[in-house]
């Protein structure tokens, strides 16, 4: 298995530009989810899903959207960065019961100039 | 919305120094999990432990669910233990998988 997987690694953007980060995982897991990290910050909860079809919003899911068509892929869409925006992204996913642990992707390092 | 306070926040050991990380929270939780960030950036889960004590080699971890703290105690360490450590939590009543994060204990062994 792959786990969760992502990309790109690194992006570098300008203000006003828009792009997806794209997070898989083979895990057949229902839960994704994505962080994003700042310096000297725990990582904050931006939008999850429960499910194919079902998603929700974290603690800071402005300027961002999702979309969960299928249960593998959850793609996050800056929709016209910032240079709040800023930050490594994690995407996360869990098999979905009160005793799993999350499984991490590897982090998209995303500039935005 | 849940508050989760680590402490130190940093820490400098010599190898094979014993070290404790301690991790409050303001609410009931359904879920704690500590996870080790290494220096390349990649989260790895350490314990999944909403309550009781557990040990993995090394390392152990301890919740006490009723006054609201885990410890996470790390025994000889080495340097390949350096990284960042993280607490996250799972409030009661929460949706299944839905963190909170404190902020983090950078830890640093030297050889």
């Amino acid at each position: 298995n792959a786990g969760v997987t992502q990309t790109p690694k690194f992006q570098v953007l300008k203000t006003g530009q828009s792009m997806t980060l794209q997070c898989a995982q083979d895990m057949n897991h229902e839960y994704m989810s994505w962080y994003r990290q700042d310096p000297g910050m725990g990582l904050r909860l931006i939008h999850y899903s429960v499910g194919a079809g079902i998603t929700d919003q974290g603690e800071v899911p402005n300027g961002y959207n999702v979309s969960r068509s299928t249960t593998e892929d959850f793609p996050l869409r800056l929709l016209s960065a910032a240079p709040s925006q800023t930050s490594v992204y994690f995407c996360a996913s869990h098999r979905g019961t009160s005793t799993d642990t999350q499984y991490f992707g590897p982090g998209t390092r995303l500039t935005v100039l | 919305g849940i508050q989760v306070e680590q402490s130190p926040p940093d820490l400098i050991l010599q190898e094979g120094a014993n070290s404790t990380l301690r991790c409050n929270f303001s609410d009931s939780v359904n879920n704690l999990q500590w996870f080790h960030q290494n220096p390349w950036g990649q989260l790895i889960n350490l314990f999944y432990i909403p309550s009781g004590t557990k040990q993995n080699g090394r390392l152990s971890a301890t919740t006490v669910a009723t006054e609201r703290y885990s410890l996470l105690y790390i025994s000889s360490s080495q340097t390949t233990d350096s990284g960042v450590y993280f607490c996250a939590v799972e409030p009661r009543g929460s949706t299944l998988g839905r963190l909170y994060f404190g902020r983090g204990t950078q830890l640093t062994v030297w050889p």
